[in-house]
């Protein structure tokens, strides 16, 4: 079946860095691609829609320059959080729009820890 | 913003009892989907229902929507310790192309 890889898994990076989180498409290619943030015991919440070769398109109270947010290629969009800090701690998980079915499949998730 | 809410927030059985979980929305949507997660990990599918569907099964599943309400329900039977995890409704709305999640239940089974 269709799988939809995050890397990494986990990643702690000190405050005031940056760190990419990437979500592929493995087999089957993907124009639209989805960013969620959920904190512990809560809901997913969609931060962004990335779209294949053009800007994202952020939900309300979500900083674009802090979530950055890349999508060069039907198989790989990429969220950037820059100048990190504790606060941006969380699980972040990505979907992908399959192009031909329209069915959405959901990444493992990427735990970030900012210290 | 979060579409819709679940109840019970948290709900804990016995093995072999049934699970009922429930989800409002808000607004107009394509279908209902339901997933489960287990702690710190990433989401299962279990099941879509459209609009125009009013149940649906899946093994132990049995999924229900009532679009006069802005309800469904999901069903576990004969629930085992390894349900125990968080399940939460998402919708389809008929005016944007991203899944919205609920509020989700933890559900727990105790052996």
């Amino acid at each position: 079946g269709a799988v939809v890889s995050q890397h990494p898994s986990r990643v702690i990076c000190k405050s005031g860095t940056s760190v990419k989180i990437e979500c592929r498409s493995l087999d089957f290619q993907a124009t639209t691609m989805f960013w969620y943030r959920q904190f512990p015991k809560k809901s997913l919440m969609l931060m962004a829609t990335s779209n294949e070769g053009s800007k994202a398109t952020y939900e309300q109270g979500v900083e674009k320059d802090k979530f950055l947010i890349n999508h060069a290629s039907l198989t790989l969009s990429t969220l950037t959080v820059t100048s990190a800090h504790p606060e941006d701690s969380s699980f972040y998980i990505c979907s992908a729009r399959e192009n031909s079915g329209n069915t959405i499949y959901f990444g493992e998730g990427s735990w970030l820890t900012v210290v | 913003s979060q579409q819709g809410e679940e109840d019970p927030q948290a709900l804990s059985i016995q093995e072999g009892e049934n699970a009922t979980m429930n989800c409002s929305y808000k607004t107009s949507i394509n279908n209902l989907q339901w997933y489960r997660q287990n702690s710190g990990r990433g989401l299962v599918h279990l099941i879509l229902i459209r609009s125009n569907e009013r149940e649906k099964h899946s093994g132990r599943l049995r999924v229900t929507l009532d679009t006069s309400k802005k309800s469904s329900s999901l069903l576990i039977t004969a629930s085992r310790a390894a349900d125990t995890a968080s399940y939460f409704c998402a919708t389809m709305d008929t005016g944007r192309r991203a899944l919205t999640f609920g509020s989700g239940t933890r559900l727990q089974v105790q052996p």
